[in-house]
């Protein structure tokens, strides 16, 4: 069965330091994977997405995941963190007929 | 082009009574998948429809239904409301199955 795991439930960093989300899928197949970000009372927003081909892949606000397949994870990164990325991050993977199975998520704390 | 709309945003329904949600997708798209959040059990899929069909149903009880219309506009409906139906109800649309999906804002439904 498709599962995914965020290890970390909150992570707080400094601003202007480096971040890394770990997040860990079980898929059959070859994955869709996804990263969303939810601020406080927000819908969920994509910041990037894995399909195919090159492993490493950019996304909005600066973020880029890695693709590893020998190690099943899709971690997300960032080399320096605004006050502005605090928020909860959500890895997903995709499985058949429009269901995403999403991780229990990372609440990001940054310090000023 | 307009995003994922969902209404209303907020709701305060008391035990027994029914709710429907509504959700208007991006524009050309035709899958709508529907996801309950809460905090105890995170991010779960309800239903995803396609061209008026139901193609996929989560785990949860038969009080909690769905449609799609020709428009692909989707509603859902709890009936004989619980105090554990409180939670946020997101609705989100693709082109087609395996896309990427866009999620709305969100309606926060209150049970009293």
């Amino acid at each position: 069965a498709q599962s995914v795991t965020q290890p970390d439930i909150h992570i707080t960093v400094s601003e202007g330091a480096s971040l890394e989300l770990r997040c860990n899928y079980s898929y059959g197949a070859t994955p869709y994977l996804f990263w969303y970000v939810q601020s406080p009372g927000q819908g969920l927003q994509l910041l990037l997405k894995y399909f195919s081909g090159d492993t490493l892949v950019q996304g909005i606000k600066g973020f880029e995941a890695e693709f590893k397949r020998s190690q099943s994870s899709f971690n997300l990164r960032k080399p320096s963190v605004h006050w502005s990325d605090a928020a909860e991050y959500f890895c997903a993977v995709d499985s058949t007929l429009g269901r995403l199975y999403f991780g229990r998520g990372t609440q990001l704390t940054v310090w000023p | 082009k307009a995003g994922v709309t969902q209404t209303p945003r907020y709701l305060i329904k008391t035990r027994g009574q029914q709710v429907t949600l509504s959700c208007s997708p991006i524009s050309g798209h035709r899958s709508v998948s529907w996801y309950q959040q809460t905090p105890g059990q995170g991010l779960q899929f309800l239903f995803e429809y396609f061209s008026e069909t139901q193609r996929n149903k989560g785990n949860f009880p038969g009080r909690f239904s769905g449609r799609q219309f020709s428009n692909s506009r989707s509603e859902m409906n709890v009936s004989t409301l619980e105090l554990g139906d409180s939670a946020l109800y997101l609705c989100a649309s693709s082109t087609l199955e395996g896309d990427t999906q866009y999620f709305g804002p969100g309606t926060r439904l209150t049970v009293l």
